[in-house]
């Protein structure tokens, strides 16, 4: 799981409520991804960002929102207009510079919404 | 925007044999990732091939890459029960080599 960190493991949530995952990491790295996951299933570009204050929505943006005010933050928020959020969240970083950049991924956290 | 298309999408053998997974894209690419998935963790990196390489090796991994059929191939051999996990080939979207798109998996069992 390298420098990133992902907090809380598991959540879970009430219909209805935002919720707010964490993404940290040491890797000096500029570019931070969340991707979802569900069951049996490749990963899906939330929103991406390439370097601080800026981010991108990425093939499933809707119901979701992100912010990046420090390089090593990159927290994800699952708002109540999100239809369906129970499935795994992943976070990843990449060092920006380049065109070949393998990412780093997080350990996951499993939202469940009760 | 599914890019990248893994084949079997599982896959069961026994310890010691060969494992050999294939990864079809659509567009033109500079590189091709793959990645391994152990149950309910995050994603690790296993290694990247470049447009211009055919072939890369790194320890029991060794992966192929023709460009004009648009496919890659990920072997493992002499496979370990340790080695079961679900193994993604990614490659960037058209336009952006530093985002990825993935495929859906291939599940690959290793039977002591």
């Amino acid at each position: 799981d390298g420098g990133i960190t992902q907090s809380p493991k598991y959540l879970f949530r009430k219909e209805g409520q935002n919720v707010t995952l964490s993404c940290e990491q040491n890797l000096n790295h500029d570019a931070m991804y969340w991707y979802r996951q569900d069951p049996g299933q490749g990963l899906r570009l939330i929103y991406y960002s390439q370097i601080v204050n800026d981010f991108q929505k990425g093939d499933i943006a809707e119901g979701y929102s992100v912010s990046r005010e420090k390089k090593e933050s990159f927290p994800l928020t699952v708002t109540s207009a999100q239809k369906n959020p129970t499935a795994f969240y992943l976070c990843a970083s990449s060092i920006s510079s380049g065109d070949y950049n393998e990412q780093f991924f997080g350990p996951g956290t499993r939202l469940t919404v009760l | 925007s599914q890019q990248g298309e893994e084949d079997p999408q599982a896959l069961s053998i026994q310890e010691g044999e060969n494992a050999t997974m294939n990864c079809s894209y659509k567009t033109s690419i500079n590189n091709l990732q793959w990645y391994r998935q152990n149950s309910g963790r995050g994603l690790v990196h296993l290694i990247l091939i470049r447009s211009n390489e055919r072939e890369k090796h790194s320890g029991r991994l060794r992966v192929t890459l023709d460009t004009s059929k648009k496919s890659s191939s990920l072997l493992i051999t002499a496979s370990r029960a340790a080695d079961t996990a679900s193994y993604f080939c990614a490659t960037p979207p058209s336009g952006s080599a530093r985002q990825l798109t993935f495929g859906s998996g291939t599940q690959l069992t290793v039977l002591p």
